[in-house]
C-alpha cells in the first residue's frame, strides 16, 4: 500500500547543533505538509509544499520538497531546546482523499 | 472558533467493551480523519471521510467502524475493544484539496 517512510526516528543534539529529518514515499504526492507534536499535545501545521523542487524557510527551518514530488526533508539550523519535539511529515497520494504520515523524527536537544 | 474538539479526551475500557468517540469541527471542513498514534508507529490513519455520508477506509481499519451521518462530526466506534486498542486517538480536519489539518486535542484510550 502507500506508504510515508521518515528517517531518523529519534535525534539527540546538542543546542546549537543542526538538525534534518527525512521523508519518502512510495507513490507521487501531490502535496507535502510537515506537522510538529510537542510532548504531551496534537500535531500542529508547519508548511505546506506543492511544487516539484520546492524550498520553503521559515526562520532556521528551510523545508524541500523533491523534483520527482516523493521525498522531503525539514532541516534546522541552530537548534534551540525550544525545538523538542516529533516532527511529521504528511503526504496525500494523487487523486485520493487519504492524508498519509510518516513516523515521525523526534527531537531532543540538550542544552 | 473552538477548532477541532474531541470526547472524551480519556477512557478506560474492559476487553469486550464498546464505545464511541466523538470528533466535531466548526470550520465547515469537508475532510475528517481518525487516526492513532502509537510509539514509534506514528500517526496511522484508521478512517476518513470526504463528506457527509461518506466514509472509507485507511491503513489500519480492523475492529473500527466510523459515521459521518452530519458534516460537522464523525464518530469512531469500537464494537469490542481489544487491549490492541490501547492507544492515543486522534481526529483531524481540512477543507477540500490539499490544505493544512487541524487536529483534536486526542483521547487517550486503556484496555484492559
Amino acid at each position: 500500500g502507500q506508504q510515508v517512510m521518515q528517517i531518523p526516528q529519534y535525534q539527540h543534539v546538542q543546542e546549537g547543533e543542526d538538525f534534518t529529518t527525512y521523508c519518502n514515499s512510495s507513490t507521487t504526492l501531490s502535496n507535502i505538509q510537515w506537522y510538529k507534536q510537542r510532548p504531551g499535545g496534537h500535531p500542529v501545521f508547519l508548511i505546506q509544499l506543492v511544487k516539484s523542487g520546492e524550498v520553503k524557510k521559515q526562520k532556521r527551518l528551510t523545508f524541500q520538497f523533491g523534483e520527482a514530488k516523493k521525498n522531503s526533508s525539514l532541516h534546522i539550523t541552530a537548534t534551540q531546546t525550544t525545538d523538542v519535539g516529533t516532527y511529521f511529515c504528511a503526504g496525500k497520494p494523487s487523486n485520493t482523499g487519504k492524508l498519509i504520515f510518516g513516523q515521525g523524527t523526534t527531537l531532543q536537544v540538550k542544552p | 472558533n473552538a477548532g477541532v474538539t474531541q470526547t472524551p479526551k480519556f477512557r478506560v475500557l474492559k476487553t469486550g467493551q464498546s464505545m464511541t468517540l466523538l470528533c466535531a469541527q466548526d470550520m465547515n471542513h469537508e475532510y475528517m480523519y481518525w487516526y492513532r498514534q502509537d510509539p514509534g508507529m506514528g500517526l496511522r490513519l484508521i478512517h476518513y471521510s470526504v463528506g457527509e455520508g461518506t466514509t472509507a477506509k485507511g491503513e489500519v481499519p480492523d475492529g473500527y467502524n466510523v459515521s459521518r451521518l452530519k458534516k460537522q462530526n464523525f464518530l469512531l466506534g469500537l464494537e469490542s475493544a481489544a487491549p490492541s486498542q490501547t492507544s492515543v486517538y486522534f481526529c483531524a480536519s481540512n477543507k477540500q484539496g490539499a490544505t493544512e489539518a487541524f487536529f483534536g486535542q486526542g483521547t487517550r484510550l486503556t484496555v484492559v
